[in-house]
């Protein structure tokens, strides 16, 4: 039973326009959220996190947003990019604890 | 600072065969962790070690041995290979103990035949 899940495995969308990844998970346990970003033949890379204590948290132009009653998150990205192209995955986490649980992933494809 | 590698970079196995995956972070960090990634799966944890010394199960620990040899390395061994093993292992290590940002390694790609 997979507590964290990303029920698009892919997403295309064109060079500029806005990106949203979408993230559901079932623990209310979770209090702390990441997205990590992966190239093919590469390890994952911290993107961003946001706390369960907020529900909006922005870097450039990555921005998650936390729905604790819906038990959603998501990621967008805005303007998207050609670079942008890569396998995102959510991840969660409660503080007490040492394990991330991952989604299965969303592949984002990011045309010029 | 290289961060955290893995070796080796690639590997292909018999069913029966054992092997050891090598990891080793130069972060000073204190937790280390050991993954599995398959298509759909998003990664699986196998094991981690909070800090030097201690080890626990994860997710998925099942045909899989772990050893903390020191604050840098964490090696993960497989005894006796199995095809169901095929799949790409990730090393991650944090500063933290608590779920945190994890910074991970290139993965080793195992094929199991």
């Amino acid at each position: 039973d997979q507590q964290v899940k990303q029920n698009s495995p892919s997403l295309s969308v064109q060079e500029g326009r806005i990106s949203i990844l979408n993230c559901d998970y079932t623990n209310s346990m979770f209090d702390y959220f990441l997205w990590y970003k992966k190239y093919p033949a590469e390890g994952p890379t911290f993107l961003i996190s946001i706390s369960s204590i907020k529900d909006k948290n922005e870097d450039g132009r990555f921005t998650v947003f936390l729905n604790k009653s819906a038990k959603h998150l998501s990621l967008h990205i805005v303007p998207s990019q050609p670079g942008d192209s890569a396998v995102y995955f959510c991840a969660a986490s409660w503080r007490a604890g040492n394990m991330l649980t991952f989604g299965g992933g969303t592949r984002l494809m990011v045309k010029p | 600072n290289a961060g955290v590698t893995q070796t080796p970079k690639f590997q292909v196995l018999k069913t029966g065969q054992s092997m050891t995956l090598q990891c080793a972070q130069d972060m000073n960090h204190n937790s280390m962790y050991w993954y599995r990634q398959d298509p759909g799966m998003g990664l699986r944890l196998i094991y981690y070690s909070a800090s030097e010394g201690t080890t626990d199960k994860g997710e998925v620990p099942n045909g899989y041995n772990v050893s903390r040899l020191n604050k840098r390395e964490f090696s993960l061994r497989l005894e006796s290979a199995a095809p169901s093993q095929t799949s790409v292992y990730f090393c991650a290590s944090s500063f933290l103990d608590s779920g945190e940002t994890q910074y991970f390694g290139p993965g080793t790609r195992l094929l199991v035949l």
